[in-house]
């Protein structure tokens, strides 16, 4: 089993339209979370990191946290064509990364 | 964030060849760096883990005497391809850990090599 899991995709939405994007994890000692946003042919930006169960938001986007359920998400409201990139979920267990495979988001205009 | 700089972006080479890459923590220091590998459409894979002051620790299948990581100061760490192939044409990105535990990336190093 995967530690982190993601739906490859590719996951389109319209422009304006809000985009789910999903992750599970599969230990339980896992302790921080973060999404992070990667444009074709650049490295990975970090958009959003999370803690604590329940959601955190920061503009458009709102991650969210199930500890319970070992899953995080992240929402992008407002969608807008710069969104379409590959979204990555990473977790850290005892200060080893894990990063899912991502999903391919694409906004349509 | 915290500002994690890669040089070169590009590099290449002709087969056989070495080529250095750099990657610095412009406003923190770093005890611990990662280096990754990216293929086309492909996720990243952790290449090493480089530890200022000793030696770097090598992931499964990675070649520590092609892949050479040197990590002298607290806001620098070179990775160093020896005798490079076209297979070692890839994407390399650097990568260190944040005050909160979080990792910032370099902008990455494409490499070819013909």
């Amino acid at each position: 089993q995967k530690e982190v899991e993601q739906n490859s995709g590719p996951l389109s939405v319209p422009e304006g339209a809000i985009a789910s994007l999903n992750c599970t994890y599969s230990d339980r000692g896992s302790q921080s979370f973060f999404w992070y946003r990667q444009y074709s042919g650049k490295s990975p930006e970090l958009i959003m990191s999370i803690y604590s169960n329940g959601d955190k938001e920061d503009g458009r986007f709102t991650a969210q946290l199930n500890k319970a359920s070992q899953y995080v998400s992240l929402l992008i409201r407002d969608s807008q064509p710069s969104d379409s990139a590959t979204y990555l979920c990473a977790v850290n267990r005892a200060n080893q990364f894990y990063f899912g495979t991502g999903t391919s988001l694409t906004v349509i205009p | 964030g915290a500002v994690v700089s890669q040089h070169p972006s590009w590099v290449i080479c002709k087969s056989g060849t070495s080529v250095k890459i750099e990657c610095r923590s412009l406003d923190f220091q770093a005890t611990t760096m990662f280096w990754y590998r990216q293929f086309p459409k492909q996720s990243l894979m952790l290449m090493a883990t480089s530890n200022e002051g000793s030696k770097a620790t090598y992931e499964q299948g990675v070649e520590k005497d092609k892949f050479l990581i040197n990590h002298a100061s607290l806001t620098l760490s070179t990775l160093t391809v020896t005798s490079a192939h076209p297979e070692d044409s890839s994407f390399y990105i650097c990568s260190a850990r944040g005050r909160a535990g979080e990792l910032f990336f370099g902008e990455g190093s494409r490499l070819t090599v013909l």
